[in-house]
């Protein structure tokens, strides 16, 4: 099993408020990642990190932001979520030279009210 | 970044074996190819992996021709369980992020 969490696992919240979603891995794993997936759809890469004070935008533009200041956390934070934040969020990381050999966590499910 | 094409779904009745075919004619020297599988709601999983021929581990083999323009990833006797997103992913193990770039990947449904 791979040792990459993610909570919460469900939340529901109301428009306006400010949300963290915590990613925690203990692997050591360099990389590490925030997918965004709709029910049924693709995932899209909206952020990702190298390592500590590493951070860099995906793919998916996102309103979120991310900080990596330790090498076993990776959190995103939403600082005013609206409606259309409502989605699955998916973390994941990786070695170093390990790119294509990624570890997910269960995901967060954000509805936003 | 290679691209990669595979078949939007499948289905299979269960005891069946299921083979899922991706196309990546621009694969580069050092790519390796990566299957995932993904349950709903849950974060995709690392099925197999691998640079040419055959590679087999407890879930899945995996078949790669000469050329490597092409790779199969074969799930012997699927059951009910093995329903879900399989996805071919193709590049570089010291590449970037956008490496791990998904796609629609194959649904597959097992049929009882």
């Amino acid at each position: 099993e791979a040792d990459i969490y993610q909570t919460p696992r469900y939340l529901v919240i109301g428009t306006g408020k400010k949300i963290t979603l915590e990613c925690s891995q203990t692997m050591g794993h360099d990389k590490m990642y925030w997918y965004q997936q709709d029910p049924g759809m693709e995932l899209h890469l909206i952020h990702y990190s190298y390592g500590v004070n590493s951070t860099e935008k995906g793919d998916l533009s996102s309103e979120s932001t991310v900080s990596r200041i330790r090498t076993e956390h990776f959190p995103l934070t939403l600082e005013s979520a609206r409606p259309s934040h409502t989605s699955q969020y998916l973390c994941a990381s990786s070695e170093f030279s390990g790119a294509l050999l990624a570890f997910f966590g269960q995901g967060t499910r954000l509805t936003v009210v | 970044l290679a691209k990669t094409t595979q078949p939007i779904s499948m289905d299979s009745y269960e005891g069946q074996e299921v083979n899922i075919t991706c196309s990546h004619n621009n694969i580069a020297t050092n790519d390796y190819i990566t299957w995932y599988q993904q349950f709903p709601s849950q974060g995709p999983r690392f099925i197999i992996q691998g640079y040419k021929t055959k590679v087999t581990n407890e879930v899945a083999s995996l078949f790669i021709p000469a050329d490597r323009k092409s790779s199969t990833l074969s799930l012997p006797r699927v059951s009910l369980s093995d329903t879900a997103v399989y996805y071919c992913l193709v590049g570089d193990m010291n590449g970037g992020a956008n490496n791990l770039f998904f796609g629609t990947g194959t649904r597959l449904t097992v049929i009882p």
